[in-house]
């Protein structure tokens, strides 16, 4: 069956380093993959999207990338923020239609002062 | 309003109860979606419109019936529901149904089964 994981529940990190998220999926070939952020008692909030022929994408201090062989994408937050603490979820779409997207479990991300 | 609103944010029923949430788009959008959030699961899709015609039931037990009588507006109407549903019950909305439209979220509304 189609599976993502997100490698793992929780992440802490010191503020100014760069946060690395990390994506990984099996049985599925997905033409796009999202990312979105949600903090607590709220809606996820879309961040980026990366299309399965773009290996990079870059958004302010956000960066993507996505590997199709290795099955995995990578999330990076550079310099990273206090304010960037929340749960990431990836989700993963076929070229079909958004009716058929999946999404991860999420990984909680604490940047400590 | 802007954005894609629901309510209420909280709903206590028992497992007996019939109830409604209610989810509106301000966004001109014309797909909108229902999601379960359980404690570290996987959003999981529920149902999809389109339109105002559903495109996709995942397999979603006849205890939950959506309802959806324009592209803005989109209901979940609950019966009988068990406590295992406990759960944040997310909307969603997008441009269209092609994959690469990024979705907007609501708030979700936290519903606890009794």
């Amino acid at each position: 069956s189609q599976k993502i994981e997100q490698n793992s529940e929780a992440l802490n990190i010191q503020e100014g380093k760069t946060a690395t998220l990390t994506c990984n999926y099996t049985n599925y070939s997905p033409a796009y993959l999202q990312w979105y952020r949600q903090d607590p008692g709220r809606g996820p909030v879309f961040l980026l999207l990366i299309r399965e022929n773009e290996k990079e994408k870059r958004k302010e201090r956000l960066k993507v990338t996505f590997d199709t062989t290795l099955k995995q994408s990578l999330f990076h937050i550079t310099a990273s923020q206090p304010a960037d603490s929340a749960t990431y979820l990836c989700a993963l779409a076929p070229w079909s239609s958004a009716s058929k997207i999946i999404f991860g479990s999420g990984t909680r991300l604490s940047i400590r002062p | 309003e802007t954005g894609v609103t629901q309510t209420p944010r909280h709903l206590v029923m028992g497992m007996t109860n019939k109830k409604s949430l209610k989810c509106e788009q301000h966004l001109g959008h014309n797909a909108m979606y229902w999601y379960k959030q359980s404690a570290k699961k996987p959003l999981e899709l529920m149902f999809v419109y389109n339109f105002k015609e559903q495109t996709e039931n995942n397999s979603v037990p006849s205890r939950f019936s959506p309802e959806c009588p324009n592209s803005s507006h989109l209901f979940l109407h609950l019966h009988t529901l068990q406590p295992e549903d406990s759960a944040l019950y997310l909307c969603a909305s997008s441009q269209g149904l092609a994959a690469n439209n990024e979705q907007f979220f609501g708030p979700g509304t936290r519903l606890t089964v009794l």
